[in-house]
């Protein structure tokens, strides 16, 4: 069965300090991968998608970056935080034109 | 940008009642997705309509899709507790990425 695994589940970093969040799926190929960001009570804002290794397209400007190592593998870093950085970290996958599967979510703070 | 409306914002019923919720929309689309999102998780995938299709049906959830009006409906019959939770619509416009409502969040009382 397909299964998505997303860690940290939490994480509090300083301001200026690097990230790493990984996010790998099991049980398919070639996924389409999706980095989300979600502010408290509101929606989700997409960040970065993927749909084969090595291909990142970005949505929006900002402090992130994105990188598909591995066919089942996505990354989402930044080189130094922003306080703004702070918000729920979603990743999932999906095949064209089929439902999104979600990871469990990352909680960042920046402090 | 974001295409999906959810209406109303905000939804609190008693146990037992029938929940609606709607999705309002603004371009041409492949397909029309809602999703479950309990508070702090990661979202789970209810029902995908596409858009050659009215209704649809899956346990105690009822989709209705009138592409005409650009609009959809979710209706959660015989609510439960357990169906506390914030739900979203997102379209599919084949450009690789689904556009997002902001949610509908609705609340069982027991």
């Amino acid at each position: 069965s397909q299964t998505i695994h997303q860690w940290p589940a939490t994480l509090v970093q300083p301001v200026g300090s690097p990230l790493s969040l990984e996010c790998t799926v099991e049980g398919t190929s070639n996924p389409n991968l999706y980095w989300y960001r979600q502010a408290a009570g509101r929606g989700l804002q997409l960040l970065f998608y993927s749909v084969g290794i090595g291909q990142i397209s970005s949505e929006v400007p900002q402090n992130l970056s994105a990188s598909r190592p591995q066919d089942r593998q996505f990354i989402l870093s930044s080189k130094k935080l922003l306080l703004s950085d702070s918000g729920f970290y979603l990743c999932a996958w999906s095949v064209l034109y089929g439902g999104y599967t979600f990871g469990s979510g990352t909680r960042l703070t920046v402090v | 940008s974001q295409q999906g409306e959810e209406d109303p914002q905000a939804l609190s019923i008693q146990e037992g009642e029938n929940a609606t919720m709607n999705c309002s929309y603004k371009t041409s689309i492949n397909n029309l997705q809602w999703y479950r999102q309990n508070s702090g998780r990661g979202l789970v995938h209810l029902i995908l309509i596409r858009s050659n299709e009215r209704e649809k049906h899956s346990g105690r959830l009822r989709v209705t899709l009138d592409t005409s009006k650009k609009s959809s409906s979710l209706l959660i019959t015989a609510s439960r507790a357990a169906d506390t939770a914030s739900y979203f619509c997102a379209t599919d416009d084949s450009n690789y990425q689904l556009i997002w409502g902001a949610g509908t969040k609705l609340i069982i009382k027991p």
